[in-house]
């Protein structure tokens, strides 16, 4: 595997429904983040983990809590979701410290529909 | 705070020929980077092409440069010979050096190359 993968590429779920989203990273990065995309909406940055610690949290929901074992690896715990929780959910990568160009790489997401 | 202003909701082009992106922005950091990112229908965010405000050349990768005009704010990418897999939306995004050194993006492009 190279650069970010994540899966599952496509889940659906009901709102009394518990589920992941995993994220990996294979570039040695140490920084790891979430976005969600609705239509028709910029990006919105969730989640911010540097090292392995949370340092940015978007007034993101409780029901959305995320995860980082380690600066390789980073999950999305979904409970209770809502039906507007329906996006495209992004994770990203960058080596932080590299300063201003400092580029995040994307992985394919995953489209999350809640019914 | 940093903005990005995307004009161009959607654009056309005939394939093999040039077609230039718009994007302007706001941020008081005197050090930032520009970004580009392409996302085809798949989900997946590319990274294509960065410059940092202290460069004074425009920045060029293959057939993607980055038309960068600091006085007038402007970060415009340009597409050479545009191909049928070009076709994506595009979006323009930028890092500044102070507090807020995460990445924020515009609204998007949507790029139609035409046969």
């Amino acid at each position: 595997e190279t650069g970010v993968t994540q899966t599952p590429r496509h889940l659906v779920m009901g709102m009394t429904n518990k589920k992941s989203l995993k994220c990996e990273q294979h570039l040695g990065h140490n920084a790891m983040y979430w976005y969600k995309q609705s239509a028709k909406k910029p990006l919105e940055l969730m989640f911010v983990y540097n090292f392995k610690e949370q340092t940015e949290n978007n007034s993101v929901p409780s029901r959305f809590s995320p995860e980082c074992p380690n600066s390789s690896h980073l999950f999305l715990h979904l409970h209770t979701l809502q039906p507007e929780d329906s996006a495209l959910y992004l994770c990203a990568s960058s080596q932080r410290l590299a300063g201003i160009l400092e580029t995040q790489y994307f992985g394919p997401g995953t489209r999350l529909l809640v019914l | 705070a940093q903005k990005i202003t995307q004009t161009q909701p959607g654009m056309f082009v005939q394939e093999k020929e040039a077609v230039t992106l718009d994007c302007t922005y706001d941020t008081s950091d005197q050090s930032y980077g520009l970004f580009w990112y392409k996302q085809p229908s798949s989900g997946e965010m590319i990274f294509l092409i960065y410059q940092g405000s202290y460069d004074e050349q425009n920045a060029t990768e293959g057939r993607y440069s980055l038309n960068f005009q600091k006085a007038r704010k402007s970060a415009n990418l340009v597409i050479s010979a545009s191909q049928l897999g070009d076709s994506a939306m595009y979006f323009c995004a930028m890092r500044g050096a102070g507090s807020a050194r995460q990445l924020t993006f515009g609204s998007g492009t949507q790029l139609t190359v035409l046969p």
